[in-house]
């Protein structure tokens, strides 16, 4: 059974960094891209990056380009996405998902996604 | 860049259809694939339609997917419409670098 378990959630201050993971089970992690993708409270959802099997192509959304850095690991199975120069616009509950393909910018879909964890900027 | 634009809601009786666009502004609506996703409240998606009209397993057949190039636009349309399709649903497609989730439309079934 494929699980993706996100964590590293939690309040930060604006201007602050938060590390967040996903621990990835139940399929061969480096055989596929994944993603982050976030939505904010109320909101609809917004892609925020994603990263082939090998971390040869990685792509961001314009609104976090520059301070996020997504990367995995892939003898551990997990997936993670630096943020920095946190924003309250960063409030949000990420996701984690699968890709169906080797990499992020293909002709892939999400076929799994974690339950989120929750980031809050606030002051 | 590129945006997809869906209806704010659509509300239809049990048993009928409905039709949901998405219309793809700054390109072609052919120049990639349309995936759609559907999200209940309080939980995480899931994808109903992906490659423009193929259906994971465990999908109905109910559920059904299109693409217009004439008016570069996708639409999800669900048939025999039950309470348990009411839900938020997104379309996405990507371009060369990014992945763009459409503006999201609240399926009410009265």
């Amino acid at each position: 059974e494929v699980q993706l378990a996100e964590s590293g959630g939690g309040l930060a201050q604006p201007g602050r960094s938060l590390r967040l993971s996903c621990a990835a089970s139940g399929f061969t992690f480096d055989d596929y891209a994944m993603h982050w993708v976030r939505q904010a409270p109320g909101k609809g959802l917004e892609w925020v990056s994603g990263i082939s099997w090998n971390s040869g192509s990685i792509g961001y959304a314009d609104s976090v380009k520059g301070r996020f850095t997504i990367s995995r690991d892939n003898a551990k199975n997990s997936l993670y996405l630096q943020m920095n120069s946190l924003r309250d616009e960063d409030t949000a509950l990420y996701y984690c998902a699968k890709d169906t393909k080797f990499h992020y910018d293909s002709s892939g879909y999400y076929d799994y996604w974690g339950q989120g964890t929750l980031v809050t900027v606030s002051s | 860049n590129f945006m997809l634009t869906q209806p704010h809601s659509v509300s239809e009786s049990p048993g009928k259809t409905v039709t949901i666009s998405c219309t793809r502004s700054g390109g072609s609506i052919a120049y990639s694939y349309v995936q759609w996703y559907q999200q209940r409240p309080g939980s995480a998606p899931i994808t109903v339609i992906y490659a423009d009209n193929q259906r994971p397993s465990g999908v109905p057949d109910r559920f059904s997917g299109s693409i217009d190039r004439s008016s570069d636009s996708a639409s999800l349309t669900i048939s025999g419409l039950k309470t348990e399709d009411e839900a938020d649903y997104y379309c996405q497609s990507y371009d060369s670098t990014n992945h763009v989730f459409g503006t999201g439309t609240k399926v009410t079934v009265l």
